[in-house]
């Protein structure tokens, strides 16, 4: 079984440019979770769907990111524009329910602003 | 004061060693305590859980919770170079985990 999908891997931008990033969640998976992780740092959830609604989104800085799951399948994440502090790692999870305990991460976008 | 608190190492033991691993947590309403494993630019990987309290064994991997004092531990024994890595703790309730920074752990053979 194929696992949570990532693109791109790495991605090098400049200040104030927009970026996208796209996940492609375990088939069959329902819930799906966009991270953050900073350098040293643990995941931080930005946001959680259920199918296709967004039922937590309370951490995301709605200034500048936006995230979709059209269809309840796939999903991406943008930022405009990039920041430098926005440099980390954009960490895409899925699971089969609502619970926890059987969250699957994907390898993450490393994102770097200049 | 964060609510999962877990000292980032790194922890360096030689191989064959039992290693401890530990997170406090300040939330008393968490039900759910997890420790994933993540390697060098990989996403992070569930090794085990635990629901409520008590002590949970898979291998050579054990987890416990003590709610009362709100910590949780991970052993490893017999640990291998293969286990080097960063460990994180998370804990929460049904839909929603807080992580704690991650101990980056070395073993050397």
């Amino acid at each position: 079984e194929a696992g949570v999908v990532q693109s791109p891997r790495y991605k090098i931008i400049e200040k104030k440019q927009p970026v996208a990033f796209w996940c492609n969640p375990i088939s069959g998976h329902n819930t799906l979770y966009w991270y953050l992780q900073n350098l040293g740092q643990g995941p931080e959830l930005l946001i959680r769907y259920e199918n296709e609604e967004a039922v937590d989104d309370s951490q995301l800085p709605k200034d500048r990111f936006s995230a979709e799951r059209l269809k309840g399948v796939d999903s991406t994440l943008k930022i405009q524009p990039a920041e430098l502090g926005d440099s980390a790692v954009y960490l895409c999870a899925s699971s089969p329910g609502a619970g926890v305990e059987t969250q699957y991460f994907g390898p993450g976008t490393r994102l770097l602003v200049l | 004061q964060k609510e999962v608190e877990q000292d980032p190492g790194p922890l360096s033991v030689p191989e064959g060693a039992i290693v401890s691993l530990n997170c406090t947590y300040s939330n008393s309403a968490f039900q759910y305590f997890m420790w994933y494993r993540q390697y060098s630019r990989k996403g992070p990987e569930l090794l085990m859980y635990t629901y409520s309290s008590g002590n949970k064994e898979d291998g050579r991997f054990t987890a416990q919770v003590d709610k009362s004092s709100k910590y949780i531990s991970l052993f490893i024994r017999d640990s291998q170079p293969s286990d080097s890595a960063t460990y994180l703790c998370a804990t929460g309730g049904y839909s929603t985990l807080t992580f704690g920074k991650g101990t980056m752990l070395l073993v050397s053979p």
